[in-house]
């Protein structure tokens, strides 16, 4: 049973332009929701956090909105830059400290 | 201050064949993570410690993979006996706080090759 989903397994997006990485969920167990970052052949980085109290995160070109009644998370980055091309992983956590992941998005942005 | 490190960063080893492969997770930090990777695909939970305790291990696939973390330091996770199905990458990761975010730091990984 798969309680972390993101749909989108590839996306492209124009250098400068808006990138949406989505992630859905299955349960309410959660208190913290979050996005890590994967180049090839590096570990994930973590990128940017929510707690399941909050709606909306932002740190720099990069936010976070959660919205608990649809069990939905997304990811914003605004504007997209080459560097950002990676895989970007959904993760959330539970309050016993257990991080579950998605399955990812490879994100290619073009210069 | 050293980041996660894990060794080995390949193995290249037959079914059948036995592995450990080792996690030094970041100084102080109580809370130890193993996953896998296969195929590129989803990053697998497989278990938790909290100092030398195991937490949560519902994600170990069955009895062949057994993992320790000897006085709350270091960690091991051993294959034994290593099948095909077992190829992919571990990951090892940590974090400081109990009930924190839930940012963890990760290693580079161990890639696992059964042939």
């Amino acid at each position: 049973d798969q309680q972390v989903k993101q749909n989108s397994p590839s996306l492209s997006v124009q250098e400068g332009r808006i990138s949406i990485l989505n992630c859905d969920y299955t349960n309410s167990m959660f208190d913290y929701f979050l996005w890590y970052k994967k180049y090839p052949a590096e570990g994930p980085t973590f990128l940017i956090s929510i707690s399941s109290i909050k709606d909306k995160n932002e740190d720099g070109r990069f936010t976070v909105f959660l919205n608990k009644s649809a069990k939905h998370l997304s990811l914003h980055i605004v504007p997209s830059q080459p560097g950002d091309s990676a895989v970007y992983f959904c993760a959330l956590k539970t309050s016993y400290d257990k991080v579950i992941f998605g399955p990812g998005t490879s994100l290619s942005v073009i210069p | 201050e050293a980041g996660v490190t894990q060794f080995p960063s390949h193995s290249v080893i037959e079914k059948g064949q036995t592995v450990t492969l080792r996690c030094d997770p970041i100084s102080g930090h109580d809370n130890l993570y193993w996953y896998r990777r296969v195929m590129g695909k989803e990053i697998k939970f497989l278990l938790h410690f909290v100092k030398e305790s195991k937490q949560d291990e519902s994600g170990m696939p069955n009895n062949r993979f057994l993992a320790e973390r000897t006085g709350g330091t270091y960690s091991t996770l051993k294959v034994q006996p290593a099948e095909l199905e077992d190829s992919g990458v571990y990951f090892c990761a940590s974090s400081r706080l109990l009930g924190g975010t839930g940012e963890l730091f990760f290693g580079e990984g161990s890639r696992l090759t059964v042939l």
